[in-house]
This record gives structure tokens, C-alpha cells and sequence, in this order.
């Protein structure tokens, strides 16, 4: 069974271009999270997919980000446009029930530098 | 607010050595605790959690973990280390079934580096 998949696994962009980061869960799980790892900080939350819908966007930072999840499937994550302090690794995160009894499984990350 | 508080960065140990990784957190309800491991180049892997009852609780590779809500603690514990074991280690908080609020607080990690 496949786990959930991140591209890219790095980018690297200028301040002020746009970097649309993807995550495909694994099949069938309809909970999809969005963590940020800042360098040498703890890895913040970002939002909550439940299938298509936002659960919880309380921890996106601005409104140059925006998550999608058309359809339940893949997510994306947009930041337009890209700032220095976007610079980070970010996970998402996949689990079949709601609550935190079910196991969340992350994916490798896709790493962001904005140069 | 949740929070959890990790207060090592980096710490190293022999193989073959007991290992303890602090973590305390804070928080107003009975929380949800979890220690997650991240390998070089791999994902974040549940290594163990505890959410009710013994607060002894196993997890994978060898691991166990206390809960002791006198000192809002959630140690991380190993009697012998292996060296595949080096990787980064990260203690994080839920609010259980709350769920209206799933997300995860995360501490900062601990780096554990094994030497021979």
C-alpha cells in the first residue's frame, strides 16, 4: 500500500514567485493535514482537510496561502506570493478516522527555500 | 493553549546505551501524547502514544514512553540503543476527541546522534 506521496521534494524559488506544493493521502483516508517545519523550530499545524471540506484552517498564517482539496482526493497547497519566512519543510499528514485515536501517517515533506 | 516543551536539541549516546528523550507539555484536560520519530530522508513515524489507562506504554523499535501528570511529563525511553536509531525525535499534544480540534503541537525535537 502505497503512503502518502509529496511533490516536489524540493524547491526553490524567489520571493515573490508562487510554488504550488501537492500531497496525494493514502487511498481512502479522508483526513488530510497540512503541518510547516520552520528551520530548527517545531512543526507548526496548518489546516484540516475532512474529504473535501475545511475542518480547521486556524493555523494557515496569511491569505498568500491556499489549500485545496477538490474532490477529496490530492491536496494542493499554493503560497502566492512566496516571502522568505515561507522557507521550510512542509508535511502532510493522512489518517482514515477523526479524532486522534486513528494512527496519522506523514509524508516526507516537500522542502521550500525562497531565496 | 497547548503546548510541549523539548528541552534537549541534540543529544548524543554510545550504542548500546540507555537513552531517556525529556519532553513536558501543558496543557488543561487529560491530552493526547505521542512521540514520533523522523529518519534522514523518511517521513514522520509514530513511535508510540498514550491517550488513557497505564501510563506505561510501549511502542515500536524498543521505545516505551511515561506518562506522569504530576510533572506534565511524556518521557521517551530506551534501555540500549542501536545505531539506526540516530534520527530526530518529536513529542507533540492533541485534545484527543475533540473534533472540532485535531491538530497536533508539536515540540521543537530532539537530534539523537549514536556513537560506537
Amino acid at each position: 500500500e502505497a503512503g502518502v506521496t509529496q511533490f516536489p521534494s524540493h524547491s526553490v524559488i524567489e520571493k515573490g514567485q508562487t510554488v504550488t506544493l501537492r500531497c496525494d493521502p493514502i487511498s481512502g483516508h479522508d483526513n488530510l493535514y497540512w503541518y510547516r517545519r520552520v528551520m530548527g523550530k517545531e512543526i507548526k499545524f496548518l489546516l484540516h482537510f475532512v474529504k473535501e471540506s475545511k475542518q480547521d484552517e486556524s493555523g494557515m498564517p496569511n491569505n498568500r496561502f491556499l489549500a485545496e482539496r477538490t474532490g477529496g482526493t490530492y491536496s494542493t497547497l499554493k503560497v502566492q506570493p512566496a516571502e522568505l519566512e515561507d522557507s521550510g519543510v512542509y508535511f502532510c499528514a493522512s489518517s482514515q478516522v477523526r479524532g486522534l485515536t486513528g494512527e496519522l501517517f506523514f509524508g516526507e515533506g516537500s522542502r521550500l527555500t525562497v531565496l | 493553549a497547548q503546548s510541549v516543551t523539548q528541552p534537549d536539541i541534540h543529544i548524543t549516546v554510545s550504542e548500546g546505551a540507555s537513552l531517556e528523550l525529556r519532553c513536558n507539555y501543558s496543557y488543561g484536560a487529560t491530552p493526547y501524547l505521542f512521540w514520533y520519530v523522523q529518519s534522514p530522508g523518511q517521513g514522520l513515524q509514530l513511535l508510540l502514544k498514550y491517550f488513557s489507562g497505564d501510563t506505561l506504554v510501549q511502542g515500536i523499535k524498543g521505545f516505551e514512553a511515561e506518562f506522569k501528570r504530576s510533572q506534565s511529563s511524556f518521557n521517551l525511553r530506551k534501555p540500549s540503543v542501536h545505531w539506526s536509531d540516530a534520527a530526530e525525535y518529536f513529542c507533540a499534544v492533541g485534545a484527543g476527541t475533540n473534533f472540532g480540534n485535531e491538530k497536533l503541537t508539536f515540540g521543537t525535537g530532539t537530534r539523537l546522534t549514536i556513537i560506537p
